[in-house]
């Protein structure tokens, strides 16, 4: 069974700090990664993807790729009350068409 | 269209009954995919279309659940025999090729009294 494993959180950081969410998935295959934010009551919206090792810096995000380590995580820098959301891990094996995603961390932004 | 389209928004039925959900994906994307999120339970895989190949319905719960996809374009997921463990977020996706980031509709939200 393949899996993707997030901390369910809440996760709870001041306004204007760094939020660090991780993931980390079980099929070495895997080849896509993504960030989805879904906000209370609304669908999930696609705020990064990577596809390498490495960093991938987008505004105030920065998407994490490691795949030895089977780790991918998300830093939100400039931490905004907007921010907050529950941030869903997703990630594409080789073998199968669709992703996987795990069941999310909630980022709760204080002011 | 713009986004990916999905109908109704919501859907209120009675055990037993079957219900039709449809998506219209984003325009010239050939992949579409259907998942369910249940009260404060992740997304759940339920079938996807890839252009003209066979979908992939291994996330399909059982047999009740089936859907087709009309020219590549519109899909409609149906439940036959509503039962109440059904009421779920119904959303549906769509990606440009393959192994793409997802645009999500905004979902039906189906309730089974």
């Amino acid at each position: 069974q393949k899996e993707v494993e997030q901390n369910s959180g809440p996760l709870s950081v001041p306004e204007g700090a760094i939020a660090s969410l991780n993931c980390t998935y079980s099929d070495r295959g895997s080849q896509s990664f993504f960030w989805y934010r879904q906000y209370s009551g609304k669908s999930p919206e696609l705020i990064m993807s990577i596809y390498s090792n490495g960093d991938k810096e987008d505004g105030r995000f920065t998407a994490q790729l490691n795949k030895a380590s089977q780790y991918v995580s998300l830093l939100i820098r400039d931490s905004q009350p907007s921010d907050s959301a529950t941030y869903l891990c997703a990630v594409n094996s080789g073998s199968q068409g669709n992703l996987i995603f795990g069941k999310g961390t909630k980022l709760s932004v204080k002011p | 269209g713009a986004g990916v389209s999905q109908s109704p928004s919501n859907k209120v039925t009675e055990k037993g009954k079957d219900v039709e959900l449809r998506c219209d994906p984003i325009s010239g994307h050939t992949a579409l995919y259907w998942y369910r999120q249940s009260l404060g339970q992740g997304l759940e895989f339920l079938i996807y279309f890839q252009g003209n190949s066979a979908p992939d319905k291994s996330g399909l719960p059982s047999d009740r659940f089936s859907a087709e996809r009309t020219g590549g374009s519109v899909s409609t997921l149906t439940i036959q025999r509503t039962q109440q463990e059904d009421s779920a977020v119904y959303l549906c996706a769509s990606s440009p090729h393959w192994g793409d980031g997802y645009t999500f509709g905004s979902g039906t939200r189906l309730t089974v009294v």
